[in-house]
């Protein structure tokens, strides 16, 4: 599998638990951000978005909480599955500038 | 539909080498994109693509050109590889808005680069 989760932080969680995974971000302009999973082996994908004009977003089994006052992006996954697993970015973007990507957070679910 | 596709998914080069790492989108998508992922950091953007016959140089370009002649293709080259240059590449793609990339990009599946 990929090696990029060297030096990465690490959450743990039961099976079946909710995860939360946090991010700050570095660019107060910033006003769209990304929540990306990338599996061992795969390229990233896409979870949920959010605008810089709302402050929580929900999708399915997944929750993206804003916080523009401190810079805080939070990613809440409900009921986590083993299949969740997996390495969690979150990326910031201001208009008309390029998507900037944190360093990222292992997920790993005991079962 | 296949995605974003790359090849090859592995590769060695010694220093000094060229190589081509391709990639091809099937959905029409105007924004291609190239990012390298090294241990403990996050993607970084080399090369980007707005359209057939424009790129432009993102974060870390050094080392890597790039040519956009198709809306499907867009390869990255490296003319001299140097140890520096080992990494994991991925290939990205997404429609714009307005002119700007919508920033929902779909990768492809990566491809590992060692250079010795």
């Amino acid at each position: 599998g990929e090696s990029v989760g060297l030096h990465l932080p690490t959450l743990s969680v039961q099976e079946g638990d909710n995860s939360i995974i946090n991010c700050a971000y570095s660019n107060s302009a910033s006003d769209y951000f990304i929540w990306y999973k990338q599996e061992s082996g795969k390229g990233p994908q896409f979870i949920i978005d959010i605008r810089s004009n709302m402050d929580k977003r929900q999708g399915q089994r997944v929750t993206v909480l804003l916080n523009k006052t401190v810079k805080h992006l939070s990613l809440q996954i409900a009921a986590t599955q083993p299949g969740d697993s997996a390495v969690y970015f979150c990326a910031e973007k201001e208009y008309g500038n390029k998507l900037v990507f944190g360093a990222g957070t292992i997920l790993r679910v005991k079962s | 539909n296949a995605g974003v596709t790359q090849t090859p998914k592995f590769q060695v080069l010694k220093t000094g080498q060229s190589m081509t790492l391709q990639c091809a989108q099937d959905m029409n998508h105007e924004y291609m994109s190239w990012y390298r992922q090294d241990p403990g950091m996050g993607l970084r953007l080399i090369h980007y693509s707005v359209g057939a016959g424009i790129t432009d140089q993102g974060e870390v370009p050094n080392g890597y050109n790039v040519s956009r002649s198709t809306t499907e293709d867009f390869p990255l080259r490296l003319l001299s590889a140097a140890p520096s240059q080992t990494s994991v590449y991925f290939c990205a793609s997404s429609d714009l808005a307005g002119g700007v990339d919508t920033g929902e990009l779909f990768f492809g599946e990566g491809s590992r680069l060692t250079v010795l």
